[in-house]
């Protein structure tokens, strides 16, 4: 019953590097979403899709990029890693997209840029 | 501009009383609002929702009201158990909206023996 699952769990990064975040979800879902988590800040949308082969930009998209080629899997790639993208990172899907439809989240992945 | 807000950065309770957390938001189109609790190193966990046509909601000792001319809910935890510290996050969605949720800053609830 593994729900989202997200790796790496931690990662270090100098400014410059690229790096892929991995999501995954085995629940069918078509709705997935990428959100950071910043001190004081709550959680804020980077990118969503809703099935495969579609995504859209939420609040915060600078200097990320995603892509769906399936319905099991969201990657988010950090193109040129900035001290800005110091985060913690979350991914989360829904079976619909009606606004009652809770996300089920994963644990997260710190990323650290220097 | 911030549209879900949750003021209130921390709250400590005495184990056995209630614990009220507050969130007010700013977007008229918000229909669905869920609350979140949130342990270290976790993600983010579905507690309990309502929708904006509805002024209370409750599951157990959770119970989530809402004042829609006033723009603010609550959350109820009655009787407050040591297990319910944790952050917990109010967060608001449109009518299709559940993967662009929008998100309260938190509050940490510290509840003590």
């Amino acid at each position: 019953n593994a729900g989202v699952t997200q790796t790496p769990k931690f990662q270090v990064l100098k400014t410059g590097q690229s790096m892929t975040l991995q999501c995954a979800q085995d629940m069918n879902h078509e709705y997935m979403s990428w959100y950071r988590q910043d001190p004081g800040m709550g959680l804020r949308l980077i990118h969503y899709s809703v099935g495969a082969g579609i995504t859209d930009q939420g609040e915060v998209p600078n200097g990320y990029n995603v892509s769906r080629s399936t319905t099991e899997d969201f990657p988010l790639r950090l193109l040129s890693a900035a001290p800005s993208q110091t985060s913690v990172y979350f991914c989360a899907s829904s079976s619909s997209g009606w606004g009652d439809q809770p996300q089920h989240f994963g644990d997260g992945t710190r990323l650290s840029i220097l | 501009d911030q549209q879900v807000k949750q003021n209130s950065p921390s709250l400590s309770v005495q184990e056995g009383r209630i614990s009220i957390l507050n969130c007010d938001y700013t977007n008229s189109m918000f229909d669905y609002f869920l609350w979140y609790k949130k342990y270290p190193a976790e993600g983010p966990t579905f507690l309990i929702s309502i929708s904006s046509i509805k002024d209370k909601n409750e599951d157990g000792r959770f119970t989530v009201f809402l004042n829609k001319s006033a723009k603010h809910l609550s959350l109820h935890i009655v009787p407050s158990q040591p297990g319910d510290s944790a952050v917990y996050f109010c967060a608001a969605s449109e009518i299709q909206g559940a993967q662009k949720l929008v998100f309260g800053q938190g509050t940490r609830l510290t509840i003590n023996p």
